[in-house]
């Protein structure tokens, strides 16, 4: 079983819709959340970051962590074709070492 | 500001052929990382360098090693490349106390 598990999707939404991407993960010790956005032939880029359990909006991005039940969420809404990528969830215990889901592909239909 | 850059973009390679990536990154990170990217199987780790001096495998270190020239690179080397390792190499780069890593362009690689 991995560490991490995301569902790689793809995901389909019309513009203006509201993206829902989830990971669950087993390791208890993880403090550490984040979500990456990759463009097409691109490298990831940080998107959210957050510590512990809670959320965090930043415009249009609303991050979930709940780790009682080992589940992570990013919330996308009013969706733009911009938004068109692949997310990757990441999560650490320390200082060091990331590991990472699978990502999802999403497509933000005009 | 060029971040972390990776040299080459692309690679053709024959099985049993090596080859070194190269990652350079001008932003004064401590700590930088190779990772490999494969379809339904996410960023995996190869190695990490915590700090310069210092190196530590990660998750699928086999058929690899890395070398921190200095602070600013943190090169990858296949000795013998096989098919298995037809993937495309991220660099990335961080802040001790942080775990927000930056990432370069990638490295597409490619053994036949």
């Amino acid at each position: 079983q991995k560490e991490v598990e995301q569902d790689p999707g793809p995901l389909s939404v019309p513009e203006g819709a509201i993206v829902s991407l989830n990971c669950t993960y087993s390791n208890s010790a993880f403090q550490y959340f984040m979500w990456y956005r990759q463009y097409s032939r691109k490298g990831p880029e940080l998107l959210m970051y957050t510590y512990s359990s809670g959320n965090k909006e930043d415009g249009r991005f609303t991050a979930q962590v709940d780790k009682s039940s080992k589940y992570i969420s990013l919330f996308i809404r009013d969706s733009q074709p911009s938004d068109s990528a692949t997310y990757l969830c990441a999560m650490s215990p320390n200082d060091y070492k990331l590991s990472f889901g699978a990502g999802t592909t999403v497509t933000v239909r005009a | 500001n060029a971040g972390v850059t990776q040299t080459p973009k692309f690679q053709v390679l024959k099985t049993g052929q090596s080859m070194t990536l190269q990652c350079a990154q001008d932003m004064n990170h401590n700590s930088m990382y190779w990772y490999r990217q494969d379809p339904g199987m996410g960023l995996r780790l190869i190695y990490y360098s915590a700090s310069e001096g210092t190196t530590d495998k990660g998750e699928v270190p086999n058929g690899y090693n890395v070398s921190r020239l200095n602070k600013r690179e943190f090169s990858l080397r296949l000795e013998s490349a096989a098919p298995s390792q037809t993937s495309v190499y991220f660099c990335a780069g961080k802040f001790s106390g942080a775990n927000v890593l930056t990432f370069g362009a990638g490295s597409r690689l490619t053994v036949l």
